[in-house]
């Protein structure tokens, strides 16, 4: 019955490995998002798709890159991780942009 | 309060008393929500109330909104320890996304 699912929950890894983080919605909703919270708790929009096209891409490297195989799954995946990616990232849905949105539990990446 | 640039807030209140936590935005919007985030959880829609609503109320949840000061408040009544948790607010100016707030965290003391 969980709406927003995301994988896996903790990720711990060293500087230089790639990961990927697996975001999965059963409620329906066209639009999806990647979000990064750090330590003081503030949320950072990454990118936003709707029907699987990117809408919204803010100013994050390029090492970082969201895939949306089709609406119900936003992936995302990292390369070369550096220290400073280590936070919470979220994933989050809303049936259109503007509108509530939906949260995962969260992926905690600690990158050492 | 919230703002784009300050640092969070927190509010120590005993169970029972009534928290209250405001939120300033500097640009037009089409509606403004409250979350919830519990913690190492995810953020949990509370409310959300739109540019030409002055208050709106959901069980325990007040919350008003003035776009002439840019500012919205949220009040939540009769506390209760599982209210311990950090409000963010969110503005949605109308470009298919929302700009949160850094948050505030409450915590009810039982």
């Amino acid at each position: 019955d969980t709406a927003v699912s995301q994988t896996p929950k903790y990720l711990v890894t060293q500087m230089g490995n790639d990961k990927s983080i697996k975001c999965e919605q059963n409620l329906g909703h066209d639009t999806m998002y990647w979000y990064k919270q750090d330590s003081k708790k503030f949320l950072k929009i990454m990118f936003s798709y709707n029907n699987k096209e990117l809408i919204i891409n803010e100013t994050v490297p390029n090492r970082f890159s969201p895939k949306s195989p089709d609406k119900a799954h936003l992936n995302l995946h990292i390369n070369s991780l550096e220290l400073g990616d280590s936070a919470v990232y979220f994933c989050a849905s809303s049936q259109i942009g503007g509108r509530e949105q939906y949260f995962g539990p969260g992926t905690r990446l600690t990158v050492t | 309060s919230q703002q784009g640039e300050e640092d969070p807030q927190a509010l120590s209140i005993q169970e029972g008393e009534n928290a209250t936590m405001n939120c300033s935005y500097k640009t037009s919007i089409n509606n403004l929500q409250w979350y919830r985030q519990n913690s190492g959880r995810g953020l949990v829609h509370l409310i959300l109330i739109r540019s030409n609503e002055r208050e709106k109320h959901s069980g325990r949840l007040r919350v008003t909104l003035d776009t002439s000061k840019k500012s919205s408040s949220l009040l939540i009544t009769a506390s209760r320890a599982a209210d311990t948790a950090s409000y963010f607010c969110a503005t949605a100016p109308g470009n298919n996304r929302l700009a949160f707030g850094k948050g505030n965290q409450v915590v009810v003391i039982p």
